[in-house]
């Protein structure tokens, strides 16, 4: 049973356009919400995280976005850039509180950006 | 180092062999993940360590797997009698405290079975 579901393993978007990963939970208590980035054959690096008082985070290219009642989020990026191909994961702490360490993770999203 | 090290970044390994992986957490944090990647899927949490307590082992899926951290610095896992469903990424991850909400992974340790 997936706490944390990313339900596309793969998108394609052009250079210059708006890439949109999505990622749903199932437990109402989680408060806390990261993304991770990954390239092939290094490690998870922390992207971008949001809290449950706020419904959008935004950094630079990346913004984040948490619909609570839908217990879904999603991040975008715009524009995408072919440097930002990478495996994408959403990952919640418990539900005990937010900072708890043992993540879950999501099974990640393969985000390709063509030239 | 700046990061989290880890060795070896590649290991084949022969089904029933042991073998140990390492990991060097980034200096003073204090807490330390092992988490295991296999294809396809996102990491999935192993075991947690904060200092040299292990005060979570609940995701090691057997008792061939077993983790040690004892100067609350370097870790290591250790694999017995390897078989060919361990073959994954292990990732090693650090942060600086006990409740920190980002940590910080290591490029992982690639473990394959034959």
């Amino acid at each position: 049973d997936q706490q944390v579901k990313q339900n596309s393993p793969s998108l394609s978007v052009q250079e210059g356009r708006i890439s949109i990963l999505n990622c749903d939970y199932t437990n109402s208590m989680f408060d806390y919400f990261l993304w991770y980035k990954k390239y092939p054959a290094e490690g998870p690096t922390f992207l971008i995280s949001i809290s449950s008082i706020k419904d959008k985070n935004e950094d630079g290219r990346f913004t984040v976005f948490l619909n609570k009642s839908a217990k879904h989020l999603s991040l975008h990026i715009v524009p995408s850039q072919p440097g930002d191909s990478a495996v994408y994961f959403c990952a919640v702490p418990p539900s005990s509180g937010a900072g708890s360490y043992q993540l879950t993770f999501g099974k990640g999203t393969k985000l390709s950006v063509i030239p | 180092g700046a990061g989290v090290s880890q060795s070896p970044r590649y290991k084949v390994a022969k089904r029933g062999q042991d073998v140990a992986l390492r990991c060097d957490p980034i200096s003073g944090h204090v807490s330390l993940f092992w988490y295991q990647q296999a294809l396809g899927q996102g990491p999935e949490f192993l075991t947690y360590f904060q200092n040299e307590a292990q005060l979570d082992k609940s995701g090691l899926p057997s008792d061939r797997f077993f983790a040690e951290r004892p100067e609350g610095s370097v870790s290591t896992l250790k694999i017995q009698r390897t078989q060919q469903e361990d073959s994954a990424v292990y990732l090693c991850a650090s942060s600086l405290g006990r409740t920190t909400n980002t940590i910080y992974f290591g490029e992982g340790s690639w473990l394959t079975v034959v």
